[in-house]
């Protein structure tokens, strides 16, 4: 495997379901991040992690729940989740440095809440 | 708040033509802006970026022109190809954490 691989690339769950969504970065990167992307609007920016510590949480609801076991894996634990939820996720990776941080994104996990 | 407006949504271009989208930001803390491209069920992908200490950068087909005082940036694709269909999103970063901001994307389709 190369770059930034996710799982499932599809899921399908009911508002009740747990799920989690998995991604795997194969670049040395130090940084991941999670965005979610809606039809027609800016990728949001979910939650970053730099070196394994959560660096950022914007405003995202707590049905969502992220984590960082280690610099290459990143995990979204998904509960309770509304049809609003609905979207694809991307996972991305970065080294970060003082300068420029390029992302390497995944291809996505296409999610759907019934 | 939109921190970064980005048009026009769509745009189709004839083949050897000229695809321009145009972006704007409102903050002037932003040191870097990268635009990315997307193919169907594909991650968005750096495709060229530049930073505000200059005018102009040009990486074979693609061209970013950049003004700072109006805060705003373009990309330009110049003899576009039908492999170009894809959605481009401009984005500007900031901050120690570097995060992205990323503009709302437009669809171009290049037309045979």
């Amino acid at each position: 495997e190369t770059g930034v691989t996710q799982t499932p690339r599809h899921l399908v769950m009911g508002m009740t379901n747990k799920k989690s969504l998995k991604c795997e970065q194969h670049l040395g990167h130090n940084a991941m991040y999670w965005y979610k992307q809606s039809a027609k609007k800016p990728l949001e920016l979910m939650f970053v992690y730099n070196f394994k510590e959560q660096t950022e949480n914007n405003s995202v609801p707590s049905r969502f729940s992220p984590e960082c076991p280690n610099s290459s894996h990143l995990f979204l634990h998904l509960h309770t989740l509304q049809p609003e939820d609905s979207a694809l996720y991307l996972c991305a990776s970065s080294q970060v440095l003082a300068g420029d941080n390029e992302q390497f994104f995944g291809p996505g996990t296409r999610l759907t809440v019934l | 708040q939109q921190q970064v407006k980005q048009s026009p949504q769509s745009l189709i271009v004839q083949k050897g033509g000229i695809s321009i989208i145009n972006c704007a930001y409102e903050n002037t803390a932003f040191d870097y802006f990268p635009w990315y491209q997307q193919f169907p069920g594909k991650g968005p992908a750096l495709l060229i970026a530049i930073r505000p200490d200059v005018s102009e950068k040009k990486e074979g087909r693609f061209t970013i022109s950049f003004n700072k005082s109006a805060k705003q940036f373009s990309l330009h694709i110049m003899d576009s190809q039908p492999g170009d269909s894809a959605t481009y999103f401009c984005a500007a970063q900031r901050g120690s954490a570097r995060q992205l901001t990323f503009g709302s994307g437009t669809q171009l389709t290049v037309l045979p």
